[in-house]
């Protein structure tokens, strides 16, 4: 299986900060690269999927980029809102396996 | 509006069943495959079991086969998850999700129904 890494585990910020999570597979996934939020209790929300494609509905402060085997999730000014925990997902393989998560928390 | 509601969780003694169900609405249920996707208290997320559009093709995590079953009512827009000789390490939120594909990102997530495993 395909192993997905995060980095950092855990990330604090200001708010209107411009933070940057890593994501890296194991071998090479192209672009199949997707991005989750998720908070406290709720399901996780789908933020990017093909690695740059911005979902529907998501704020245009959050960005992907990436192919290959490193990629990243920008969130270029930090919203009180934003504070969550952010899953990698490749889909190049049929193990679709999620990274283990970043926490972003208020600094 | 696409709408995933999960029921059927609770809590269950080691070795018991449990059976959730995912009822679906807004869309063509029958055109999708659909996946049971679960997090651990504080832990991440992890594919449970996938299962083709007319569930044919049926895909499950090394620890839970043999022990769950995945099956999905066309005319009932409904998917299940059967779970027999639960563990301890089964306790977990399952969710609902549609896929498109046996390799797929998820764009749409139910709410999530918790199974806690404990004697």
């Amino acid at each position: 299986d395909i192993q997905m890494t995060q980095s950092p585990s855990t990330l604090s910020a200001f708010v209107g900060d411009r933070v940057t999570i890593t994501c890296r597979a194991s071998q090479s996934i192209a672009s199949w690269l997707a991005w989750y939020q998720q908070k406290p209790g709720r399901a996780p929300k789908l933020l990017i999927y093909k690695a740059s494609s911005l979902e529907t509905g998501v704020a245009s402060r959050f960005s992907g980029s990436g192919s290959g085997t490193e990629f990243t999730l920008t969130i270029s000014s930090l919203q009180p809102d934003d504070f969550a925990t952010y899953y990698c997902q490749q889909y190049d393989s049929d193990s679709a396996t999620f990274g283990q998560g970043t926490k972003l928390e208020i600094k | 509006e696409v709408q995933l509601v999960e029921s059927g969780g609770g809590l269950v003694q080691p070795g018991g069943s449990l059976r959730l169900s995912c009822a679906a609405s807004g869309f063509t249920f029958s055109s999708y495959w659909m996946a049971w996707v679960r997090q651990a208290p504080g832990k991440g997320l992890e594919w449970v079991a996938k299962i083709r559009q007319d569930g044919s093709e049926k895909y499950y995590v090394d620890s839970v086969k043999g022990r769950f079953t995945i099956s999905k009512d066309n005319p009932k827009n409904s998917l299940y998850l059967q779970m027999n000789s639960l563990r301890a390490e089964d306790t977990a939120v399952y969710y609902c999700a549609r896929i498109l594909g046996q390799g797929d990102y998820v764009r749409y997530w139910g709410q999530g129904t918790l199974v806690s495993v404990s004697s």
